[in-house]
């Protein structure tokens, strides 16, 4: 069975503080998603990552898939009370299914 | 707007009573699934299919039941719930199989007694 390890499970900072989220498998995923989800709502999709080593920036959020892409991480800057929600990672395996993390509860204090 | 709309929104039912969540997209998307969101497991997906006629299982498709006669509906039945499956459902669809963006619906809150 394939897993997809998040770290940490939760999270509560300062406004203006920095962090990092982590996703962790031992399993090689064709490409990898973060999605966003707020209280009472469905997860909305934040980045698609597809080649090992990429990066992309989302305004103050960095996105990084593995080189060896069985991993991946969030990054964000100068966290503000909007970043508050549930950060869900996902692996798309070889027969193109989802494998989703628990997610990662993160609270930003004002 | 583009959506993917569910109904209802919650639920509190007995256990063995049948019932069924609706859910329907305007985005005319072949893949559509089904999944059950449960604290510190994340998201398992119940059923899930590829275009019109088309369903398959997902991880945790016990006790449930799924058809897709059109391409923009893709209902959830639960044919005699259990307490076990109180939960937050989602139902999803994108553009297809593949590494597409999910679009989710709003959730559907269902609580067997």
């Amino acid at each position: 069975t394939q897993l997809l390890e998040q770290s940490p499970q939760f999270l509560s900072i300062q406004e203006g503080e920095n962090l990092t989220v982590y996703c962790n498998s031992s399993s090689v995923f064709s490409s990898l998603q973060w999605y966003r989800q707020e209280p009472g709502e469905g997860p909305v999709l934040l980045v698609t990552v597809v080649t090992g080593g990429e990066v992309k920036k989302l305004k103050r959020l960095t996105f990084q898939f593995g080189d060896a892409r069985k991993d991946s991480s969030l990054h964000i800057t100068a966290a503000q009370p909007g970043d508050t929600g549930l950060y869900l990672c996902a692996g798309m395996d070889s027969n193109y299914q989802l494998i989703w993390g628990a997610g990662t509860k993160l609270i930003i204090k004002p | 707007e583009a959506q993917v709309t569910q109904n209802p929104r919650y639920l509190i039912t007995v256990t063995g009573k049948k019932l069924t969540v609706t859910c329907s997209q305007n985005m005319n998307h072949e893949y559509m699934s089904w999944y059950r969101q449960d604290p510190g497991l994340g998201l398992r997906q119940i059923y899930y299919s590829m275009n019109v006629e088309v369903t398959d299982k997902g991880d945790v498709p016990e006790g449930y039941k799924v058809s897709r006669k059109e391409k923009r509906n893709f209902p959830l039945i639960l044919e005699s719930p259990s307490p076990n499956q109180t939960s937050l459902y989602f139902c999803a669809s994108s553009f297809r199989l593949g590494p597409y963006e999910q679009y989710f619906g709003p959730g559907t809150r269902l609580t067997v007694t």
